[in-house]
């Protein structure tokens, strides 16, 4: 079975900096898909960023990027000049074959005006 | 954009009752999910149907049932309440396949 494994229960960074938020996995398929996704206190989750693992490029969504290393098997979220609207629980997803997403227990990221 | 609602944001149950949370999605969607939502945790899945009629089990089935009578609305079901269901539950939905999954506000159930 696939896991994902989020090892910073809670990160904190200065408004303007830049943070970086750690995902690893692990799969035996070559074919699957990750997930960023945002869940801001008592509101609703939004996908941040998406990455296909055929694609060598690493994905980016203006602030945000991912450092996606496939044979580490590693999926890191980068926020640049991090903003007080940023402040939410993270989550990293993989989705493989076909059935639901497995998630990681997420980040508590705080932004610090 | 994908509008995907939840029948309600709080409820409060007592054990044994039966509960019923509603999904309903407005994108013609083929798949649609429910996940449990514990801190600490993440989100699991609990049971998930790619078609009307059709389910599957998920991670955590146990205790839940689920009907999708009609494409656009997925329904999880808790035979006979229990204090341990008290989470907040999340629905979502997908195009097909491996297509991004768009979540509801989620359903912050209480069983007392």
């Amino acid at each position: 079975a696939q896991t994902v494994t989020q090892s910073q229960p809670e990160m904190s960074v200065q408004e303007a900096e830049t943070v970086t938020l750690s995902c690893t996995y692990d799969t035996s398929e070559s074919d699957y898909y990750l997930f960023w996704y945002k869940q801001p206190p008592s509101r609703q989750m939004i996908l941040v960023i998406r990455q296909e693992a055929y694609k060598q490029q690493n994905a980016t969504e203006n602030r945000f990027s991912v450092n996606f290393q496939k044979a580490a098997k590693s999926f890191s979220l980068k926020i640049s000049d991090s903003q007080l609207g940023d402040a939410a629980m993270y989550f990293c997803a993989y989705l493989g074959g076909a059935d639901g997403l497995t998630f990681g227990k997420g980040t508590h990221l705080i932004i610090q005006p | 954009d994908v509008k995907v609602t939840q029948s309600s944001r709080y409820l409060v149950k007592r054990t044994g009752e039966k509960v019923f949370l509603e999904c309903v999605q407005d994108m013609d969607h083929e798949n649609m999910f429910w996940y449990r939502q514990d801190p600490g945790l993440g989100l699991r899945l609990i049971y998930f149907s790619y078609d009307v009629k059709m389910k599957e089990k998920g991670d955590i089935p146990e205790g839940y049932s689920v009907s999708r009578e009609k494409k656009e609305r997925f329904s999880l079901i808790l035979e006979s309440a229990s204090t341990n269901q008290t989470s907040m539950y999340l629905c979502a939905s997908q195009r097909e396949g491996r297509e991004t999954q768009y979540f509801g506000p989620g359903t912050r159930l209480l069983v007392l």
